[in-house]
């Protein structure tokens, strides 16, 4: 089946512009996260949608990251006024819910800031 | 607060050999253990999770792992590496009364020559 997907894969843009950045999870899962995967700082957690629950947002580095998820499916992560050290990969993941553990990451999006 | 270390950043083995990338880990509760492989330019792939149980957990690709809870330690093992198994490794726990956000080692990258 149709594993997770990202657009776009790659995105160059202006310091202080905003991006967005789109997930689409595989379908059926009810969770989906945001993790950023940059040289300096290795894979981190962003963001955590589980059903309708309230995201858990505790691993946004700043109020300039946002996201969120519409009819519990496809997810919208934007950064506001981008900064150089924005410039990462920016990987989606979907899970089946809470029983159902591991994650299965989309290819990503590489976000360069200039 | 949990962690990961990957204490090597990078593994060199001869093909037909025995490869072991390792892991140790620290968070509270019963810990869930997963790999997760990246070859260059891809998403994370799942390779193998421990939730409960055995100790000693199969995965893709003839990858196996064993948790040892008195070494908190989720070292991966191949009895016998192809080259094709060359890419970046990264292990990573979720404690069972936590979020499900993953926290990931730094990565290792294995290379394994003809």
């Amino acid at each position: 089946g149709a594993g997770v997907s990202q657009s776009p894969s790659n995105k160059v843009t202006e310091k202080g512009k905003d991006v967005e950045l789109r997930c689409d999870p595989i379908s059926g899962h009810t969770a989906l996260y945001w993790y950023r995967q940059s040289l300096g700082q290795g894979l981190e957690f962003l963001i955590y949608f589980q059903g309708n629950s309230a995201p858990d947002k505790s691993g946004l580095p700043s109020d300039r990251f946002s996201a969120e998820r519409t009819g519990g499916s496809v997810s919208t992560l934007t950064i506001q006024r981008t900064q150089q050290e924005d410039s990462a990969v920016y990987l989606c993941a979907s899970s089946g819910g809470w029983q159902t553990y591991e994650q299965y990451f989309g290819p990503g999006t590489r976000l360069t800031v200039t | 607060a949990q962690s990961v270390a990957q204490p090597e950043d990078q593994v060199n083995v001869a093909e037909g050999n025995p490869l072991t990338v390792k892991c140790t880990y620290s968070v509270s509760g019963n810990p869930y253990l997963f790999w997760y492989v990246q070859y260059p330019n891809r998403g994370l792939q799942f390779l193998l999770k421990y939730i409960t149980g055995d100790n000693l957990v199969k995965g893709s690709y003839g990858f196996e792992a064993e948790f040892n809870k008195s070494q908190t330690s989720f070292h991966l093992k191949k009895p016998s590496a192809l080259v094709s198994d060359s890419a970046l490794y990264f292990c990573a726990v979720r404690g069972n009364n936590a979020g499900n956000m993953l926290t990931f080692g730094g990565g290792t990258r294995l290379m394994v020559k003809p």
